[in-house]
């Protein structure tokens, strides 16, 4: 079974400071891990996505998370917050099907 | 590009009455999913179909029914709506050619009184 915890349920950070959401993942076999934003009364946007490869993956807006193995750890980081990025951001893992999604932090920016 | 679309974005319910959630995609996806978001629980899945003509149940699918009509729409059916079924119901497609990530529609937000 796969299994994703986010260690945050909320972070708060001041605006042009850097950030980082924590997403741990459990999983018995091959995994495929994504970073979703969710905007206020919107659907989920895809941020970015490891599949394989190069762990350091680059997605929309600024956005980046490694991949570890070892720590079997997906964490998303931006050098740089803007206001627009307040969203609830979900961490999820996945196979060749479903995906399984953590609980979502909540990132707010404060001028 | 319309994506997934949702039908409706709101609806409000009595206690035993029933409903169907619509959910079409034009992106020639093969999988389909609905998932249910509640606060602090994130996205739960209720049911998906990994192909035309093949549905499976997920995490939380009791209360609920769905049919893949045909390679584009996935619907979503509470046969006798009670008050914990009062929830943001996502649909979302896949294909796995294209890289597992999902495209979601744009969200049912349903009150059940």
């Amino acid at each position: 079974a796969q299994s994703v915890t986010q260690l945050d349920s909320q972070v708060p950070v001041f605006e042009e400071a850097p950030v980082e959401l924590r997403c741990n993942y459990s999983s018995s076999v091959s995994v495929y891990l994504f970073w979703y934003v969710q905007y206020p009364n919107q659907g989920l946007q895809l941020l970015l996505k490891y599949l394989s490869g190069s762990t350091l993956v680059k997605g929309i807006n600024g956005f980046e998370a490694e991949f570890n193995k070892s720590q079997t750890s997906f964490h998303l980081r931006k050098p740089s917050v803007h206001i627009s990025d307040t969203a609830e951001y979900f961490c999820a893992v996945g196979g060749a099907q479903k995906l399984v999604f953590g609980q979502g932090t909540r990132l707010t920016i404060n001028p | 590009n319309a994506g997934v679309t949702q039908t409706p974005k709101f609806q409000v319910l009595k206690t035993g009455q029933s409903m169907t959630l619509q959910c079409a995609q034009d992106m020639n996806h093969n999988s389909m999913y609905w998932y249910r978001q509640d606060p602090g629980m994130g996205l739960r899945l209720i049911y998906y179909s990994a192909s035309e003509g093949t549905t499976d149940k997920g995490e939380v699918p009791n209360g609920y029914n769905v049919s893949r009509l045909n390679k584009r729409e996935f619907s979503l059916r509470l046969e006798s709506a009670a008050p914990s079924q009062t929830s943001v119901y996502f649909c979302a497609s896949s294909e796995a050619r294209k890289g597992y990530g999902y495209t979601f529609g744009s969200g049912t937000r349903l009150t059940v009184v």
